[in-house]
């Protein structure tokens, strides 16, 4: 199976702007979760969707949003960019937990997408 | 939330010898207990993972052991290779996953 993608893979952008991530999961996963990764504050939840419904919540402001389609595939929003949210944003896909079996909590993680905010 | 801390931060041991890193939580609810190995500039893989019905997993030269009256879960790798230098997260999952702040593991060669 190929693993989880994202695009773009690198972007710069101005204070200010807004950006569109995007992150295809595995096929067959329903799960798609984001975070933020910087050198001081490690990895943080951003938001978990399953089946096109965000699921979860992290502590991030109202400027950070995503969504899920029908194929799972998910694309998170940041408006309104600034300095601090230039980090690398990693999307992670899994089967959810529907099933309850072992390998439905297991987690993958894509490349990223590098951002940078000046 | 839960609140989940890592140690130690940094790790350096010689090639063939043992690396432990520990990993405590706050939520007992939660039941899933991944570790993921991170390459520079890679994305962090699934290394090995352990369910609270577990007390113990096993895979090649790496070892998760879970405390749940404690609330913390070990990472052991034995027999230590260049390869396994990297850094290491260990997360808490009852819904959403928590994350340690990781551990860069060095091996001398």
């Amino acid at each position: 199976k190929a693993g989880v993608t994202q695009t773009p893979r690198y972007l710069i952008k101005t204070r200010g702007q807004q950006v569109t991530l995007s992150c295809s999961p595995i096929s067959g996963h329903r799960s798609v979760s984001w975070y933020q990764q910087t050198p001081g504050q490690g990895l943080q939840f951003l938001f978990e969707y399953f089946s096109e419904t965000q699921r979860n919540k992290g502590n991030f402001p109202g400027r950070f949003s995503g969504r899920q389609f029908s194929n799972s595939r998910s694309e998170m929003n940041v408006s309104t960019l600034e300095l601090g949210d230039s980090a690398l944003y990693l999307c992670a896909s899994s089967l959810g937990r529907a099933s309850g079996s072992a390998s439905s909590y297991e987690q993958y993680f894509g490349p990223g997408t590098r951002l940078t905010v000046t | 939330g839960e609140n989940v801390e890592q140690h130690p931060s940094t790790l350096s041991v010689q090639e063939g010898d043992s690396a432990v890193i520990k990993c405590t939580y706050s939520d007992s609810a939660s039941n899933y207990f991944p570790w993921y190995k991170q390459e520079l500039g890679k994305r962090p893989q699934l290394i090995i993972d352990i369910r609270s019905n577990v007390g113990e997993k096993k895979d090649q030269r790496i070892a998760v052991t879970l405390n749940k009256t404690a609330k913390h879960f070990s990472l052991h790798i034995t027999e230590t290779q260049p390869e396994d230098s990297a850094v290491y997260f260990c997360a808490a999952s009852r819904n959403q996953f928590y994350f340690g702040t990781g551990t860069s593991l060095t091996v001398i060669p």
